[in-house]
């Protein structure tokens, strides 16, 4: 079965300090994989995708990065954050696009911008 | 750009009670519409996929309805019990891309 890992649950950083949350996958291969930002009160938003290795599409202009080095993993950098970058990020993955497209997430991680 | 709404914000109902929950959204050229539970501080579980072909879809004790030419969808669910207790999100899907609500946060009062 397959299953979604993100790491650190929970972090504390200060404003202006680097970032690097960690996303992977198990039990599929090629997966399309996503990162979404969801502010208290407030819907997911999607930041990031990718339909393959090296292959990042953005949805929101702003001071995050996104990268996959490998099949199954994703991850999402800052060089300086923003108070405004504090949220619950949730990484999530499908099979494929279009009609069949359930997204499977992970638990995602708590980050406190202060 | 496709604007999903959830209505209401708040709902608070005893256990045996049923639940309606409202979703609606401004293009109708979407591929499905998803429903998720929230779980406080968890990531999203999917309940229920709707194809833009389908008026519904049934689990167990929820139903998800679609109305694609009027925007709207609902989603019941029955018999509340204390353990229904979360945020229902609505998503909406364009190709891969999937645009949420704000979401409904249920209280089933046991």
């Amino acid at each position: 079965s397959q299953t979604i890992h993100q790491w650190p649950a929970t972090l504390v950083q200060p404003v202006g300090s680097p970032l690097s949350l960690e996303c992977t996958v198990e039990g599929t291969s090629n997966p399309n994989l996503y990162w979404y930002r969801q502010a208290a009160g407030r819907g997911l938003q999607l930041l990031f995708y990718s339909v393959g290795i090296g292959q990042i599409s953005s949805e929101v202009p702003q001071n995050l990065s996104a990268s996959r080095p490998q099949d199954r993993q994703f991850i999402l950098s800052s060089k300086k954050l923003l108070l405004s970058d504090s949220g619950f990020y949730l990484c999530a993955w499908s099979v494929e696009r279009g009609v069949t497209d359930t997204q499977y997430f992970g638990p995602g991680t708590r980050l406190t911008v202060l | 750009k496709q604007e999903v709404t959830q209505i209401p914000a708040a709902l608070s109902v005893p256990e045996g009670e049923n639940l309606v929950l409202n979703c609606s959204f401004t293009d109708s050229a979407i591929y499905n519409l998803q429903w998720f539970r929230q779980d406080p501080g968890k990531g999203l579980t999917s309940l229920l996929l709707i194809q833009s072909s389908q008026r519904e879809q049934t689990s167990g004790r929820l139903n998800a309805s679609l109305d694609k030419s009027s925007g709207r969808s609902t989603l019941y669910i029955a018999a509340s019990q204390p353990g229904d207790s979360a945020t229902y999100l609505c998503a909406v899907s364009d190709d891969y891309k999937l645009s949420f609500g704000a979401g409904t946060t249920v209280t089933v009062r046991a």
